[in-house]
């Protein structure tokens, strides 16, 4: 198994340019999240979802975040417009219900 | 209160003594126990998982679960420098997917 994919590896944009995450989950797994890391505030979950849907997105920053998941071998993370202070480590995990996370590579974004 | 907290450190043992990370979690019902390891650049792993009160052991690593005192440790015995990383305690509510995640602890091993 290839584990979780997640592309770019880094991104380095402009202020209030669009920035797309993605995600491959692990094939079988069921749930999927989205965190950012940075070293003032950890791990933060930002949004999870269950068979592709929504369950809880209360991390989500602002409006200017979105996630979608439109099949189970897929999901993307969307800032428009992007600011300085989303510069983080950018994780996708997934995992099969009450089974610990695999975590992908990371997207290391930086925005200037 | 936190859901998970952890003591951030950084902790300093040398090469081949115990190590002892600590865990506490504010859900009395949480039913399972997750320790990651994250090298500095890169993403969390897994290492150890705990359902079940006592100990459990895999090769250099003890995950210890005390539910009465809604505790959970990690003992490295035998520290390699190797071991040198930040280690993350999970914890997984009752109702629902999601993990809590403590801020971590920072570990080095002096050789």
């Amino acid at each position: 198994d290839a584990g979780v994919i997640q592309s770019p590896r880094h991104e380095v944009t402009e202020m209030g340019q669009e920035v797309t995450l993605r995600c491959k989950p692990i094939s079988g797994h069921n749930s999927l999240f989205w965190y950012r890391q940075t070293m003032m505030r950890g791990l933060e979950l930002l949004i999870y979802f269950n068979n592709n849907v929504p369950i809880d997105d209360s991390g989500m920053p602002e409006d200017r975040f979105s996630a979608k998941m439109p099949n189970a071998s897929f999901s993307t993370l969307k800032i428009q417009p992007s600011e300085p202070r989303d510069s983080a480590v950018y994780f996708c995990a997934s995992s099969w219900t009450g089974q610990g996370y695999t975590f992908g590579s990371g997207t290391r974004l930086t925005v200037v | 209160q936190k859901e998970v907290e952890q003591n951030s450190g950084p902790l300093s043992v040398p090469e081949g003594a115990i190590a002892s990370l600590n865990c506490t979690y504010s859900d009395r019902g949480s039913q399972s126990f997750f320790w990651y390891r994250q090298y500095s650049g890169k993403s969390p792993e897994l290492i150890m998982f705990i359902y079940s009160n006592g100990d459990k052991e895999d090769g250099r690593f003890t995950a210890q679960l005390n539910k009465a005192s809604q505790y959970v440790s990690l003992l490295i015995r035998d520290s390699q420098p190797s071991d040198s990383a930040t280690y993350l305690c999970a914890v997984e509510p009752p109702l629902g997917n999601q993990f809590y995640f403590g801020t971590g602890t920072s570990l080095t091993v002096i050789p």
